[in-house]
């Protein structure tokens, strides 16, 4: 089944302690994203990839780093989480980023740091 | 790209048809108009979308006015489980580079039994 696969969907983590939520899609997409998701705020893209080797900010890039070694896997990285990083965090993927119907979304990683 | 306008949040009884509207008066001749829904803190789900014509496909039907001004989202038969929180989304098709999709708050939709 073609999907993009978050881990985990919940996390419970203090001020500080580094983490990552992995991100892995199925379907050879060249276009990853991370997007978080906040009450009131919509969402907002915070990393993207184009191919390979190949990052870029989006809007809300602080306290965040991405890497994209292999073209299934985008893992967002939390060097030093803090509490204004709860969020509820989705991994997306398409084709191209021009085809905005392509788009496929994981099923979200709900993140409390306190 | 264009911004939209919708209603915070509407209702509809369970078998009818949910009508959901979208303003994107600032609109240009090269975006199309998307439409995206999200269960209950669930992944976007991608629904259908069009440039002037209206569209139909198994989920719902896109009524785009003559002037593409506005749109409509029609589900024809609403069911429990088209409960959800409704984009909509405008942008051009070949934007190049990122060019991230803009999400607003959406419409959220109530069916009821």
């Amino acid at each position: 089944e073609a999907q993009v696969t978050q881990n985990p969907r919940y996390l419970i983590t203090v001020t500080g302690k580094k983490l990552t939520v992995t991100c892995s899609q199925n379907m050879n997409h060249e276009y990853m994203s991370w997007y978080r998701q906040d009450p009131g705020l919509g969402l907002r893209q915070i990393y993207y990839s184009m191919n390979v080797e190949v990052t870029d900010k989006g809007d809300v890039p602080e306290g965040y780093k991405v890497s994209r070694k292999e073209k299934r896997n985008f893992p967002l990285i939390l060097e030093s989480p803090s509490p204004n990083q709860t969020s509820l965090y989705f991994c997306a993927s398409s084709l191209s980023p021009n085809r905005v119907y392509g788009y496929t979304f994981g099923s979200g990683t709900r993140l409390t740091v306190v | 790209d264009a911004k939209t306008t919708q209603p915070t949040s509407m209702d509809c009884a369970e078998g009818r048809a949910a009508n959901l509207p979208c303003n994107h008066s600032t609109i240009s001749g090269n975006e199309y108009v998307y439409w995206y829904r999200q269960i209950h803190s669930q992944g976007p789900q991608y629904i259908i979308h069009g440039l002037k014509n209206n569209e139909t496909n198994e989920m719902a039907s896109l009524i785009i006015t003559e002037d593409r001004k506005s749109s409509t989202l029609i589900l024809p038969h609403a069911t429990l489980r088209d409960t959800a929180v409704y984009y909509c989304i405008v942008r051009v098709s070949n934007a190049g580079n990122n060019r991230k999709l803009i999400w607003g708050l959406g419409t959220s939709l109530a069916v009821n039994p």
